[in-house]
Formats: structure tokens, C-alpha cells, sequence
């Protein structure tokens, strides 16, 4: 597509829910990375991912989160027993190979756990 | 160890006054350096970077940034400020082998008519 998409826009789900995000990169793309935001905040990183190497999970907040992509493409960030912690904007972002080249960053999933 | 700071949480400028937002940042090698703008509830916007060349990069809606190596500022600048540039501001820097973008923490900038 011609740019990132990520479904759902917006969900709500209660507490103890399981959430499933999607990411569809930008054709192409081979670097894909997760991040979260809080209302008006900075990015958290959480997860990246390029092309068939291992993926860095150094920014999982917990074993409650994971991610995968599968066939170098679309992604999935899965947040299991979902807390009113969790409540943020998942932004998910593609680029072609890293150094200089730019991210870009899909409209967001908004997550609220009630 | 990496570093982006953006000192001001907050920025207000009249309509039609230059504006400035601030970044500083510590990177180990030759730095890559990115400002993003997101619009409320939306998600971020590519404005500019710069990877090399040219110290002053010219990027989208009229926006500049200047790359000083010696100060280690890329500040964004606008000459003449619009309401609707009213947004959150992020720097970012990818330095050395290290793919990992470092943001900033992000500042608001407040165009008043």
C-alpha cells in the first residue's frame, strides 16, 4: 500500500483481554518497529524487526507482550492479560534498510483497557 | 551512551514570527538526524533529516533544520510561523552501525494568532 497501515484505529477491551495489533508496512520495507505512546508523550520503543534476522525485543515491557512478522511482511503485536497500564497509542513504523533511510509511521492503534 | 535532548517541553510563538524548536544530541560516530511532526491524534509525519552534505536541510511545509557538528544541534526553524504548525515536535538521531532511532522526549509548539 502506499502507506503504513495499522488496524484496529481504536479499541477497547477489559481488563484481563487479550489484544491483537496489526501492522501492514510499506511495500518493500524491510525494517519494521514497534513503538508505544502515552497521551502527549514520547515513543516507547518495544520491538524491531529486519528482514530474517532475529528481532530485537529489547523493549517488551513484559512476557505479557510479543510480536512476530511473518513472511518479511505484516506484523502482529499481541499484548495477553491486557492492564489499565497498557492504555497507550501502538504505533508501528517501516523503513527500508536502516542508516539513513526514513521511518514511517502508520496513524496508530489506540488501546484502552477498561 | 546515545542521546537526544529537545530542552523545552513547551514552545509559543506569534503568528507570522520565526520559530525555533531546540535539539541537542550525543551520538557515537557520524549522526543521522530526523524531526518528525505529529498532529493530534495522528500518527507521525516525516518533516526532514540530515545524513550528510549540506549543513541546512530543507524538509517539508516550509520547515529547515540546521546541522551544527561542533555545538552537536540540529534545531528546526520556520521563518514565518503558522497557526496550523501547531503540533508535537520530535527529534531523533540514528548514530554509528546502531539502527535504532533515539527520540527525543518532544515539544509543543503553540502558533497563537
Amino acid at each position: 500500500g502506499a502507506g503504513v497501515s495499522q488496524s484496529p484505529s481504536n479499541k477497547v477491551t477489559e481488563k484481563g483481554k487479550d489484544v491483537e495489533l496489526r501492522c501492514d508496512p510499506i511495500s518493500g520495507h524491510t525494517a519494521l518497529y514497534w513503538y508505544r505512546q502515552s497521551l502527549g508523550q514520547g515513543l516507547e520503543f518495544l520491538i524491531y524487526f529486519q528482514g530474517n534476522s532475529a528481532p530485537d525485543k529489547s523493549g517488551l515491557p513484559s512476557d505479557r507482550f510479543s510480536a512476530e512478522r511473518t513472511g518479511g511482511s505484516v506484523s502482529t503485536l499481541t499484548i495477553q492479560r491486557t492492564q489499565q497500564e497498557d492504555s497507550a497509542v501502538y504505533l508501528c513504523a517501516s523503513s527500508y534498510l536502516t542508516d539513513g533511510n526514513t521511518i514511517y509511521f502508520g496513524e496508530g492503534s489506540w488501546l484502552t483497557v477498561v | 551512551a546515545q542521546s537526544v535532548a529537545q530542552p523545552e517541553d513547551q514552545v509559543n510563538v506569534a503568528e507570522g514570527n520565526p520559530l525555533t524548536v531546540k535539539c541537542t544530541y550525543s551520538v557515537s560516530g557520524n549522526p543521522y538526524l530526523f524531526w518528525y511532526v505529529q498532529y493530534p491524534n495522528r500518527g507521525l509525519q516525516f518533516l526532514l533529516k540530515y545524513i550528510t552534505g549540506d549543513n541546512l536541510v530543507k524538509g517539508s511545509y516550509g520547515f529547515e533544520a540546521e546541522f551544527n557538528k561542533s555545538q552537536t544541534s540540529f534545531h528546526l526553524k520556520k521563518p514565518s510561523a503558522l497557526v496550523s504548525d501547531s503540533a508535537l515536535y520530535f527529534c531523533a538521531v540514528r548514530g554509528g552501525s546502531n539502527y535504532q532511532l533515539i527520540w527525543g522526549a518532544g515539544t509543543k509548539l503553540i502558533i497563537k494568532p
